[in-house]
């Protein structure tokens, strides 16, 4: 099992710029989150999903977009990526029932 | 909404003990911990449901007080490898909703 796969692992975009974080898993997990991690501000969940059609706002939902079309894929689109956007993001997924998220490496984007 | 988290900081010796806490304003369905070491992805620890306490590792347990909104993650005698950053997460509600908010998170560094 390749667990959660993130892609790319590094990004730079331009002020106004968009683009699209992959995230994939191969677990048949039902839930999947988007989180960005910024230096001393720990986990913010952006948006999340508990199946596959079905996505929610998080804490700072503002200025991604999320889909989930099929059960293995949670993409997170940047509509126009401003500086205040740059962040790790982290990709996670877990099944039902008492089970913990399993993480991706993550995404390290820098908006100039 | 975000679980509180204390201390915000420890610094232990190897074969000391810690205690972290996490509380929440707010009535909890289930509690994750995670630890997070440096340019790494967050890894599960346990989960607490209401109504239940789980141990995720031999020395490494935690609790968690429904009337109180509090959890507690215990680790006896520390190692080297348990520094990082603990976070805790709280799904809020009354069901299992898919949303989990951390806390800020507790850095901890064990020195021989």
């Amino acid at each position: 099992n390749a667990g959660v796969t993130q892609t790319p692992k590094f990004q730079v975009l331009k002020t106004g710029q968009s683009m699209t974080l992959q995230c994939a898993q191969d677990m048949n997990h039902e839930y999947m989150s988007w989180y960005r991690q910024d230096p001393g501000m720990g986990l913010r969940l952006i948006h999340y999903s508990v199946g596959a059609g079905i996505t929610d706002q998080g804490e700072v939902p503002n200025g991604y977009n999320v889909s989930r079309s099929t059960t293995e894929d949670f993409p997170l689109r940047l509509l126009s990526a401003a500086p205040s956007q740059t962040s790790v993001y982290f990709c996670a997924s877990r099944g039902q029932g008492a089970s913990g998220y399993t993480f991706g490496s993550g995404t390290r984007l820098t908006v100039v | 909404q975000q679980p509180v988290q204390s201390p915000q900081a420890v610094i232990l010796r190897e074969g000391e003990d810690a205690v972290i806490n996490c509380s929440s304003s707010k009535a909890l369905y289930s509690v994750h911990w995670y630890r997070q070491k440096h340019g790494e992805a967050p890894v599960f620890l346990m989960i607490l449901l209401k109504g239940g306490e789980q141990k995720g590792h031999e020395k490494i347990s935690a609790s968690f007080n429904e009337k109180k909104q509090q959890s507690s993650l215990y680790l006896t005698a520390s190692q080297l490898s348990y520094s990082g950053t603990y976070f805790c997460g709280t799904d809020p509600g009354s069901g299992n909703t898919g949303k989990l908010i951390f806390g800020q998170g507790t850095t901890l560094q064990v020195k021989p």
